[in-house]
């Protein structure tokens, strides 16, 4: 079955620090790819996503391309900030016949700090 | 305008009652989702409805599961005969139509505990 694998954490970074996050998956057919963030005590939101291999997503200085010849979609940053503490999820996506969900990796913790 | 709304936000019940969880999706959302997620683990998808139709419900773990979406809006997630392995946040998601290019939307949740 579909799946999605991202790198355990937390991760802890300094201020300014780079930022990677792996996510790999497992998918048949052609998915629709996701970054979600949950931030402290609040709901999951969409951080950007790409719907076709070679197109990178971008937002609030997050990037992510889908590569399909690795089945990835790392996210980066190039300078993290104290605010981007939180929980970022990747995610897929597939329609197919009457099936239409998001399949989620377990998280990964992010904590920045000063 | 009003993101996806749900009812109530934590819901303490007692091992073997039944419970009802609701979801206010954003109007004119055709597309409807219920996820749940455990502890330390990303949401798991339950069920998606397209209108008044549960279009997937393969991931509603058991028949102690039961969702509705009667007039297309609203939706009641019911659980039967509450198990403790049933706590965990249920999360609501909407979207304007189930293309992938739709972005999810999804509630604050719903924290279940069964004592």
């Amino acid at each position: 079955g579909d799946s999605v694998t991202q790198m355990e954490g937390p991760v802890t970074l300094s201020e300014e620090a780079f930022l990677t996050i792996n996510c790999t998956y497992t998918a048949t057919g052609y998915p629709s790819l996701f970054w979600y963030v949950q931030y402290p005590g609040e709901g999951l939101q969409l951080l950007l996503k790409a719907t076709k291999a070679d197109d990178k997503g971008s937002n609030k200085g997050f990037e992510a391309t889908y590569r399909k010849e690795t089945t990835s979609f790392h996210l980066e940053k190039g300078s993290v900030q104290v605010s981007d503490s939180a929980v970022y999820f990747c995610a897929l996506h597939i329609l197919t016949g009457g099936g239409n969900k998001l399949t989620f990796g377990t998280g990964t913790q992010l904590k920045v700090e000063l | 305008g009003a993101g996806v709304s749900q009812t109530p936000s934590n819901k303490v019940t007692e091992k073997g009652k039944y419970v009802e969880l609701r979801c206010d999706p954003i109007s004119g959302h055709t597309a409807l989702y219920w996820y749940r997620q455990s502890l330390g683990q990303g949401p798991e998808f339950l069920i998606y409805f397209q209108g008044t139709g549960a279009a997937d419900d393969s991931g509603l773990p058991n028949d102690r599961f039961f969702a509705v979406r009667p007039e297309g809006s609203v939706s009641t997630l019911k659980i039967q005969r509450t198990e403790r392995g049933d706590s965990a946040v249920y999360l609501c998601a909407s979207s304007f139509s189930p293309s992938a290019a739709d972005t999810q939307y999804f509630g604050p949740g719903t924290r279940l505990t069964v004592l």
